[in-house]
């Protein structure tokens, strides 16, 4: 079975400075890896992904996260943070070639100036 | 644009009033989800289609129902509401191996 490990549940941080939100996961499968984003009273919309390939990932916003398969971590990092950065942040696992995500349960990072 | 529509996005029902959300797509994805959100915690997974094939996860009560009549609707039916189900619900969908894409959910209440 899967489990993802969400190791912040608050995170707050300046406007400007970098942040780290950390994920660690556990799995006996391969899996797929994913970074939401929830902003209050909606669902949830994709930040990144991790299917295969390069360990960096790339997303929208600004941000990125790496893939660790040997400390099984898939940390989100974005250099600079704005004041519309402030959100809840959910990590998830897929198996590959699965169809059920299995959350973290999320990282609140709150932005203020 | 919206590719996940969720109907309605507020829904207040009495407790044990049946009540029905509904969710459609213009993806044409192969598999749409159901999940729970209650207040600060992660999205449960109720239940899923995939294609007319349906999966239902162990925890989930009976209480709560779904149908699929066709690619593009899903629906959640919630026989007899409790207070305890009161929740954001999110539908999802994907096609086979690909990230989720969610609606913007549906916030039920309970009187």
């Amino acid at each position: 079975a899967q489990s993802v490990t969400q190791l912040d549940s608050q995170v707050p941080v300046f406007e400007e400075a970098p942040v780290e939100l950390r994920c660690n996961y556990s799995s006996s499968v391969s899996v797929y890896l994913f970074w939401y984003v929830q902003y209050p009273n909606q669902g949830l919309q994709l930040l990144l992904k991790y299917l295969s390939g390069s360990t960096l990932v790339k997303g929208i916003n600004g941000f990125e996260a790496e893939f660790n398969k040997s400390q099984t971590s898939f940390h989100l990092r974005k250099p600079s943070v704005l004041i519309s950065d402030t959100a809840e942040y959910f990590c998830a696992v897929s198996e590959v070639r699965g169809t059920a995500l299995i959350f973290g349960k999320g990282t609140t990072l709150s932005v203020s100036s | 644009d919206a590719m996940v529509i969720q109907n309605p996005r507020y829904q207040v029902t009495q407790f044990g009033k049946p009540v029905t959300l509904s969710c459609s797509q213009t993806l044409n994805h192969n598999v749409m989800y159901w999940y729970q959100q209650k207040s600060s915690q992660a999205p449960k997974l109720l239940f899923h289609y995939y294609d007319k094939d349906f999966n239902n996860e162990a925890d989930t009560p009976d209480n709560f129902q779904s149908r699929r009549p066709n690619t593009s609707f899903c629906f959640l039916d919630i026989r007899s509401p409790g207070l305890g189900d009161a929740a954001m619900y999110l539908c999802a969908t994907s096609r086979d191996g690909q990230p989720q894409h969610f609606g913007d959910g549906t916030r039920l209440s309970i009187l």
